[in-house]
């Protein structure tokens, strides 16, 4: 069975900080795929980077980066220089080979930048 | 490209009604999912559709629900009597894998469902 876990329900950040969201994840599966979404007020649903499971190196998209750490089971979604937009709702997901390309979200993390 | 097209984008109806959710998946890509999205279960998925076919309908909550997909640019998610502890925000999703293997969906702008 696939499991993520976001433990932070709420996170604040000043403007032109960076910030972490945590995601842990529990899986069996010798091969997955880390996803992060952005969720903004207005409630679509936007992508925002993929990390392989046998990635050597972390993703990076413009100010994100995905922080991961394979032993440890987490895939962290740092984002460098905050801005008034990135205040949202924070989803991370995860595909493991054994359920296709069905994907297991986790409950979310709001984000709110602070001028 | 138009992106995953969902109709309508609220709905308000009373129990007992027939409610019909519609989704136009991005031309080419063969798998399509339907999450429901609320405070307390957060994203659930539905099921979902690989080249038409139903893969995965273990989510879909009773038999009040069901799910079609016609064809390759249309799929249907039809609640039937509908009850108050439906309303949701519903979205469909769609991705063309690599290899088999779906790098991100791409999600529509959802359905807001309200039963009253």
């Amino acid at each position: 069975a696939q499991k993520i876990t976001q433990t932070q329900p709420g996170m604040f950040v000043q403007e032109k900080e960076a910030v972490t969201l945590d995601c842990t994840y529990d899986t069996s599966d010798p091969s997955y795929g880390l996803f992060w979404y952005k969720q903004p007020s207005s409630g679509e649903m936007i992508f925002l980077i993929y990390q392989g499971s046998y990635d050597q190196q972390n993703a990076t998209e413009g100010r994100y980066s995905l922080n991961f750490q394979k032993a440890r089971k987490s895939a962290n979604l740092v984002i460098s220089a905050s801005q008034l937009g990135d205040s949202a709702m924070y989803f991370c997901a995860m595909r493991g080979t054994s359920t296709g390309n069905q994907f297991y979200f986790g409950t979310g993390t709001s984000l709110t930048v602070i001028p | 490209d138009a992106g995953v097209i969902q109709s309508p984008r609220h709905e308000v109806t009373e129990m007992g009604q027939e409610v019909t959710l519609r989704c136009k998946p991005i031309s080419g890509h063969d798998y399509l999912f339907w999450y429901r999205q609320t405070m307390m279960r957060g994203l659930e998925l539905l099921i979902y559709f690989n080249n038409n076919v139903p893969i995965d309908d273990s989510g879909m909550p009773e038999d009040r629900f069901s799910a079609k997909m016609p064809n390759a640019s249309f799929s249907t998610l039809k609640i039937q009597p509908s009850e108050p502890r439906d309303s949701a925000v519903y979205f469909c999703a769609s991705c063309q894998p690599g290899q088999g293997v779906c790098y991100g969906y791409t999600f529509g702008s959802g359905t807001r469902l309200t039963v009253v």
